[in-house]
């Protein structure tokens, strides 16, 4: 079966650069969830989408940006990249949301120099 | 605001044994309670999804049980393997307000299983 696909699997920036994660949901889905996953830490959610409209934000800093476009995919856009930037970086797709699961990619480990 | 405790935050056990992971959460009005599990630098495998009207979910050697009036949910592994080794996080998605479907992670239980 077809599962959330995210790109690039790695990334190396340095300081102040600018990053840009893609995420491929599941076919149907039309739900985007992202999250960020500190070394040591738990998932820490950043923003979602359903149906192309922000549906909910979290604490995603005023430096990052994220849309979904019409085919559902989504990018989460990062500037002005700080060391604390580093870290694991998840995309998750739905159908719908709350009620039904939630399934993620395999994430976009950023690494900041 | 929703807080996702679980316990213990490490466990070693030796293989064969069953076991049981605690997850509680402070906020009852959920949608549902996730488990997931995570090996270590890769992304999440979901595990069970329990719905808020449901009691228990059951996957293989898995059971996921939710006791949403007292905040707790408990994932029980029977006989488990050294394949079993991982972390494994619970997490909530919280029913009204403004919330949309954004999962509540805990901070997870490493789990080691030795042959």
């Amino acid at each position: 079966a077809a599962g959330v696909i995210q790109s690039p699997r790695h990334l190396i920036k340095e300081k102040r650069e600018t990053a840009t994660l893609k995420c491929y949901p599941i076919p149907r889905h039309d739900t985007v969830y992202w999250y960020q996953q500190g070394p040591g830490q738990d998932p820490q959610f950043l923003i979602s989408f359903y149906e192309k409209m922000q549906s909910d934000k979290g604490s995603i800093p005023d430096r990052f940006s994220a849309q979904q476009f019409s085919d559902y995919h989504s990018e989460l856009n990062m500037s002005s990249l700080e060391l604390g930037d580093s870290a694991l970086y998840f995309c998750a797709s739905s159908l719908g949301t709350g009620i039904q699961p939630q399934h993620f990619g395999d994430g976009t480990r950023l690494s900041i120099l | 605001k929703q807080e996702v405790t679980q316990i213990p935050a490490a466990l070693s056990v030796p293989e064969g044994e069953n076991l049981v992971l605690n997850c509680s959460f402070t906020d009852s009005a959920i949608y549902n309670l996730q488990w997931f599990r995570q090996d270590p630098g890769k992304g999440l495998t979901s595990l069970l999804l329990i719905q808020s009207s449901q009691r228990e979910q059951t996957s293989g050697r898995l059971n996921a049980s939710l006791d949403k009036s007292s905040g707790r949910s408990t994932l029980y592994i029977a006989a488990s393997q050294p394949g079993d080794s991982a972390t494994y996080l619970c997490a909530s998605v919280n029913a009204g307000g403004t919330s949309y479907g954004k999962l509540t992670f805990g901070q997870g239980t490493i789990l080691t299983v030795h042959p």
